[in-house]
């Protein structure tokens, strides 16, 4: 059973900024919220992790907040690229990733 | 960048037959998985390996599966007697598992085609 709730899909044009909500009401103490980008028949590819606050890397942003009870996910103006599934993951050291269905992005010119 | 390895990137066999997909983890990382994916579905959790023994199993990885770690760089998935249904994307992921870096890196994947 996924952890972590998702919007199903979005919906973008190039060069606009696109923000990713996902909700886990129960976080627990030792829960690193991840995450992650697939496209098509390969592999996860891990974007950004964080605990709380801010956390910011070349490709996103991840905004947390003081419960850790959401978080958002933000990719600065996107490209067609971007168009593929992006999954909002908890975990904690060596255990297993939930992936629930994650958000469908498709962005179009 | 290092990043995960997997061989094959396509396996056909046959219903019955033993396969043994292999992947090469990160070299520091101390913790491995493996998960699959049919097609159109969710990625699923089948296994963790830790310190040479397997710390966690879903209720997919029953009998017909193993992992092995046979030396110091390969890990790999044995599929006893495969079935219609094991034709998924195998992925392979490792991760330091120490503080805060213990993302999990995945490899492109083994496409698993039993016929």
């Amino acid at each position: 059973l996924a952890k972590t709730t998702q919007p199903i899909s979005m919906d973008s044009y190039e060069g606009q900024e696109v923000n990713i909500t996902c909700s886990h009401n129960n976080i627990a103490t030792n829960d690193y919220i991840t995450w992650y980008q697939q496209f098509p028949s390969q592999g996860p590819r891990f974007i950004i992790q964080g605990y709380k606050t801010k956390v910011t890397n070349e490709v996103a942003s991840l905004f947390i907040p003081a419960d850790r009870k959401s978080s958002t996910l933000s990719l600065p103006r996107v490209s067609l690229s971007d168009t593929a599934v992006y999954y909002c993951l908890l975990n904690q050291a060596g255990t297993a990733l939930i992936f629930g269905k994650g958000t469908t992005l498709s962005v179009s010119s | 960048e290092p990043e995960v390895t997997q061989t094959p990137s396509h396996q056909v066999t046959q219903m019955g037959q033993e396969v043994i997909l292999r992947c090469v983890p990160i070299s520091n990382h101390l913790y491995f998985y493996w998960y699959r994916q049919i097609l159109g579905q969710k990625v699923e959790f089948l296994v963790s390996f830790y310190n040479n023994e397997i710390s966690e199993k879903s209720e997919i990885f029953d009998d017909q599966f193993s992992v092995e770690r046979p030396d110091g760089s390969n890990f790999t998935l044995k599929i006893r007697s495969t079935k219609l249904e094991d034709s998924a994307m195998y992925f392979c992921a490792s991760s330091e598992g120490q503080g805060t870096g213990h993302e999990q890196y995945f490899g492109p994947g083994t496409r698993l085609t039993v016929t």
